[in-house]
C-alpha cells in the first residue's frame, strides 16, 4: 500500500534554511503536497507540486520532486520563530484521499 | 469563505456515551473527509464522501462509529458508544479538486 515517510525532528537556528524531507512509495502519486499544523490548529495547505514538475517555488518555499528517488523535500529559506510547526508530506493519485506522512516537528531557535 | 466549519471544538464525554461531531464543507466542495489524529497513529483517514455518498469507509476503526452526510453543506461523524481510546483530534477537510484540500480546526474530544 501507499506510505510516506518523515523524519519526526528537525531544528534550525532562526535565520537559517530548514529542509524538511519525505519519501513516498506509490509510483502513481500525482499530487504532493505540504501542509503545516501550528499548535491547535488544523492543517494549513502550503503547496502541491504535480509529479511532473521537479521543483515549484513560492516565496521563502522551495518544493524539490525527485520523481526516480521518490523523494519530497520543502525547504524554508531565512526561517522565522512563526516557521515552528509541524510538517506533513502526503501525496494522491489526483482522485483519490491523501496519505499523509507523521509529521515533523520544526524547532526554530533564536 | 468561512473555510471547513467544525464543531464543537473540545468535547469532554464519559465513556459509554454518544457523541456526535459535525462538519460544514466550504460551499461547492464535492468531497468531504473525516480524519483523526492521535500522538501514535498520526493522521488516519476514517471516511470519505464524493457528492455526499460514502465512497471509502474502510478506515471507521469499528461498529461503534458512524458517518452521514444528508446534504452538501453538512456531514457528521457519530460514535456510540464512546470508550477512552477513541480520545484524539477529529478533523474534517474538504475540496473540489485534488490540488486543494482544506481542513476544519479539528474537534478535540476526550473520554474519561
Amino acid at each position: 500500500g501507499e506510505d510516506v515517510e518523515q523524519s519526526l525532528f528537525l531544528s534550525v537556528r532562526e535565520g537559517d534554511s530548514s529542509v524538511i524531507n519525505c519519501t513516498y512509495t506509490d509510483s502513481s502519486s500525482t499530487y504532493l503536497y505540504w501542509y503545516k499544523q501550528e499548535p491547535g490548529a488544523g492543517l494549513q495547505l502550503l503547496t502541491y507540486i504535480f509529479s511532473n514538475m521537479d521543483m515549484k517555488q513560492d516565496q521563502r518555499l522551495t518544493v524539490l520532486l525527485n520523481k526516480k528517488d521518490k523523494h519530497l523535500s520543502l525547504r524554508i529559506a531565512d526561517t522565522q520563530t512563526g516557521d515552528s510547526a509541524i510538517y506533513f508530506c502526503a501525496e494522491s493519485m489526483g482522485n483519490t484521499p491523501l496519505v499523509f506522512g507523521k509529521g515533523t516537528r520544526l524547532s526554530v531557535i533564536a | 469563505d468561512a473555510g471547513v466549519i467544525q464543531s464543537p471544538r473540545h468535547e469532554v464525554t464519559e465513556m459509554g456515551q454518544e457523541v456526535t461531531l459535525r462538519c460544514k464543507p466550504i460551499s461547492g466542495h464535492n468531497s468531504l473527509f473525516w480524519y483523526r489524529q492521535t500522538m501514535m497513529r498520526g493522521l488516519e483517514l476514517l471516511i470519505y464522501f464524493n457528492n455526499n455518498v460514502p465512497i471509502d469507509d474502510s478506515g471507521m476503526p469499528e461498529d461503534r462509529f458512524s458517518a452521514k452526510m444528508p446534504n452538501a453543506s453538512f456531514s457528521t461523524l457519530k460514535i456510540q458508544p464512546s470508550e477512552p481510546r477513541d480520545s484524539a483530534v477529529y478533523f474534517c477537510a474538504s475540496r473540489t479538486s485534488p490540488e486543494t484540500q482544506y481542513f476544519g480546526p479539528g474537534t478535540r474530544l476526550l473520554v474519561l
